[in-house]
């Protein structure tokens, strides 16, 4: 069966340092994939979209990587900041019809000022 | 002021009881879907629906129901055959064309 794993362990990392958190996945062949940012008490927000042909994807401090042959991407965020505190998950797509996604558990994010 | 909006916020109810939780959008979106949020957990999908009169099960739908009355709204059931109902429920659309999904705010349910 398909399976999404983040690092359920939450990363704390030191305010203007990179945080990177991690999506791997086995079982599963998807023709996109997503990473949203939520809040606690809140719904996810969409944060950026990278294409199974792409290896990169960019928009503002966010950096994201996908590795088919690994089967894993990276979410980067640089110059954090105390407001990027959130957990972070990442979601998996195919050309389906529904448009339908497949969630990890999310990683939640401690920025320290 | 677009968006998507859940009602209620918190709801409570007794064992045994169905209970319908609100999800309202004016997006102009076709496709819409419910989730189940456990403590740490990804979402898992209940239920979906990419037009008016048409929804599909998700990976969990026993024990819930939905309808598709009208494009802006699709309303979801907790009845009482969901054995452990008690979870985050959040409800999210998607733009025609689009993959990315727009979620509400959520309603917490709590079985007492």
């Amino acid at each position: 069966s398909q399976k999404i794993e983040q690092n359920s362990e939450a990363l704390n990392i030191q305010e203007g340092k990179t945080a990177t958190l991690t999506c791997n996945y086995t079982n599963y062949s998807p023709a996109y994939l997503q990473w949203y940012r939520q809040d606690p008490g809140r719904g996810p927000v969409f944060l950026l979209l990278i294409r199974e042909n792409e290896k990169e994807k960019r928009k503002e401090r966010l950096k994201v990587t996908f590795d088919t042959t690994l089967k894993q991407s990276l979410f980067h965020i640089t110059a954090s900041q105390p407001a990027d505190s959130a957990t972070y998950l990442c979601a998996l797509g195919d050309n389906n019809a529904g448009n339908m996604l497949t969630f990890g558990g999310g990683t939640r994010l401690m920025v320290k000022p | 002021d677009g968006g998507i909006t859940q009602s209620p916020k918190y709801l409570f109810r007794k064992e045994g009881q169905n209970v319908t939780l609100s999800c309202e959008q004016n997006l102009n979106h076709d496709a819409m879907y419910w989730y189940r949020q456990d403590p740490g957990q990804g979402l898992r999908l209940i239920y979906y629906s990419q037009i008016v009169n048409d929804f599909q099960k998700g990976d969990i739908a026993e024990g819930y129901s939905v309808s598709r009355e009208k494009k802006e709204s699709f309303p979801l059931t907790v009845t009482s055959a969901q054995k452990n109902p008690t979870a985050f429920y959040l409800c999210a659309s998607t733009p025609p064309g689009a993959r990315e999904q727009f979620f509400g705010p959520g309603t917490r349910l709590t079985v007492l």
